[in-house]
């Protein structure tokens, strides 16, 4: 089975920073890739996919995470933080279940990333 | 265009009760899935739904189940209610079927069950 691990529960920049949230998987098959993000009070909200084409993907809000496959590693990145992006954010592997179907998501414990001033 | 609907959004039971939730797809998606989401365990894949089938589960007990009607509005009941049953019920629709691969889940705001 697919798993998800996202080090450290919490991250702190300041404005203008960098954001640098990793993830790291583990997959027998070639794994689909996700990241979303969830605002208090809210569900989660799609930031970018990865299916197996460009391994650097381009997200909204200016997220994008590169694939590599050598380090079972999707991390996400922003060049400049805004207070905005304060939220939690989860990486996800797309599992295959008991009857082959493909779509369940196995998701990481979740990082919340906050944005001091 | 609308996004998945979820009713209620709060509700409080208590023990022993049963409960049932409602999600609305976005117009054209025929897949539904639900996620359970706590602060210990995080986000746990319940089932998903496709025409009306169940096509995917997870390791819940029978106590939690579902149906998916014609329309593709989903529900999900949980019966003899547990403290630890206490979470936000996330469902999310998808426009292409269980087996298509990479499919993008699109969420609810979720109904957040107090159980006392």
């Amino acid at each position: 089975a697919q798993s998800v691990t996202q080090l450290g529960s919490h991250v702190s920049v300041s404005e203008g920073a960098l954001v640098l949230l990793r993830c790291n998987y583990s997959s027998s098959v070639p794994p689909y890739l996700f990241w979303y993000v969830q605002y208090p009070n809210q569900g989660l909200q799609l930031l970018l996919k990865y299916t197996s084409a460009a391994t650097l993907v381009k997200g909204i809000n200016g997220f994008e995470a590169e694939f590599k496959k050598s380090e079972t590693s999707f991390h996400l990145t922003k060049p400049s933080a805004h207070m905005s992006d304060a939220a939690e954010y989860f990486c996800a592997v797309s599992d295959l279940g008991l009857t082959g179907a493909n779509s369940k998501l196995t998701f990481g414990k979740g990082i919340t990333l906050s944005v001091r001033p | 265009k609308a996004g998945v609907t979820q009713t209620p959004r709060y509700l409080i039971k208590t023990r022993g009760q049963q409960v049932t939730l409602s999600c609305s797809p976005i117009s054209g998606h025929r897949s539904v899935s639900w996620y359970q989401q706590t602060p210990g365990q995080g986000l746990q894949f319940l089932f998903e739904y496709f025409s009306e089938t169940q096509r995917n589960k997870g390791n819940f007990p029978g106590r939690f189940s579902g149906r998916q009607f014609s329309n593709s509005r989903s529900e999900m009941n949980v019966s003899t209610l547990e403290l630890g049953d206490s979470a936000l019920y996330l469902c999310a629709s998808s426009l292409r079927g269980p087996y298509s691969g990479a499919n993008v889940l699109t969420f609810g705001a979720g109904s957040r069950l107090t159980v006392l």
